[in-house]
Order: structure tokens, then C-alpha cells, then sequence
């Protein structure tokens, strides 16, 4: 079946631009996460959803960056006044959510460049 | 706040090699282990994981790893690497809610 996808694959941005991410997770994934892959710093958790619960926005890195999930399928990562910090590849996961150790699907991720 | 650290950041080996990635995790509880791969090109993958029971689990490709709780590791193994190895590996930890913590990652390359 379809696996998590992600667009754009790459996304090339002036500083003080707005971006969107967006993410369509596995049919039937009821928990989505969004994690940002740096160069030497591995997967940083931003945030995730699971349901209809509030989502865990305990990782996102300041106030510039939100997310939304509507209707609990496509979710949109959305980075305000980008940075050149904000260069990374971000990453979206989706999983069964019923149980907390259901592993993760990965989609191919968004590679962001702040010029 | 709950970690992960993976000791090795590169590693380099000869086909045929034994391999032995470390990974350390902090928190005192309950915890849901995994290791997932990204191969060149590819998306992250899951490897193996480990809920409860045999503390030793073996996951995809002959992979292993072991958990040995009173050292708070979960380390993974593979007696003869293969060229095809050649991948980024990460250790995660769950501790009993959605969230999962990833480590740094620790780069291999396998020589042919």
C-alpha cells in the first residue's frame, strides 16, 4: 500500500520567508509525528499528534513553528521568518497509535535550504 | 528528560566484519526500544524492536540486538556485515507514551 508522503522532497527558501510542509500519512494511521534531521544532531522531535488528543508540541523549537492536522489525515508543518538554522531535512511519521509501541513509518522527508 | 546516545558517529568495516553499534538510553521506567536504518537514497526503516520478554530480539537481515536493563543499553549486532550494510542506523526509546526519542545516528560504511 501507499506509504507516508511528503511534499514538497525540496523546498529552497529566502531568510523571512514563510514555508508549509505538508504530510499524508498512512491510511488508517491515527498518530502522526513531525521530527527535523540535522546534520550530526540525528532526529529532533518536534511535535505530534494522535487523534483527536492535543497535539505534543513540546519539541518545536520556537514560536515561528506550528502545526496543524485537519480531519486527522494530512497534517502541515508551517515555518514562519525562516532562518538559515532552519536548514534541515524535515521528517514525517505515521503509526497505528493504538499501542505506544507501534513502530513508525517514515515518509522521504522535505529537505529544507534557508538561503 | 529522557536521551539516547549512540557512542559511535562513523564506523568503518570490512565485509565479513563482526559489528556492534552501542546505545544508551536515560529514564528509570518502562521503555519501548527500537533501531531503525536509512539506507542510501531511502527512508528510515524499522530493524527490530523490543516491547518485553527475551531481552535478546532479532530483527530483519540478521540483525540482533540485546537489552541489558541494568546498564540501560540496547545494543545492536550483526556477526558478518555486508557490503549492502552500508547505512545510517539510529536507536529510539518509548517510554510508555507517543513520543520517541531518537538518537544521533551512527553512520556505516562497509568495504567491499
Amino acid at each position: 500500500g501507499a506509504g507516508v508522503s511528503q511534499s514538497p522532497s525540496n523546498k529552497v527558501t529566502e531568510k523571512g520567508k514563510d514555508v508549509e510542509l505538508r504530510c499524508d500519512p498512512i491510511s488508517g494511521h491515527t498518530a502522526l509525528y513531525w521530527y527535523r534531521q540535522s546534520l550530526g544532531q540525528g532526529l529532533e522531535f518536534l511535535i505530534y499528534f494522535q487523534g483527536n488528543s492535543a497535539p505534543d508540541k513540546s519539541g518545536l523549537p520556537s514560536d515561528r513553528f506550528s502545526a496543524e492536522r485537519t480531519g486527522g489525515s494530512v497534517s502541515t508543518l508551517t515555518i514562519q521568518r525562516t532562518q538559515q538554522e532552519d536548514s534541515a531535512v524535515y521528517l514525517c511519521a505515521s503509526s497505528l497509535g493504538q499501542l505506544f509501541n507501534s513502530p513508525l513509518h517514515f515518509g522521504n522527508g522535505t529537505r529544507l535550504t534557508v538561503t | 528528560a529522557q536521551s539516547v546516545s549512540q557512542h559511535n558517529h562513523h564506523v568503518i568495516l570490512s565485509e565479513a566484519a563482526s559489528l556492534e553499534l552501542g546505545c544508551n538510553y536515560s529514564y528509570g521506567g518502562t521503555v519501548n526500544l527500537f533501531w531503525y536504518v536509512q539506507y542510501p537514497g531511502q527512508h528510515l526503516q524499522l530493524l527490530l524492536k523490543y516491547f518485553s520478554g527475551d531481552p535478546l530480539v532479532k530483527g530483519i537481515k540478521g540483525f540482533e540486538a540485546e537489552f541489558i536493563k541494568s546498564k540501560f543499553s540496547f545494543n545492536l549486532r550483526k556477526p558478518s556485515v555486508q557490503w549492502s550494510d552500508t547505512a545510517e542506523y539510529f536507536c529510539a526509546v518509548n517510554t510508555g507514551g507517543f513520543k520517541t526519542i531518537f538518537g544521533a545516528g551512527t553512520r556505516l560504511f562497509v568495504k567491499a
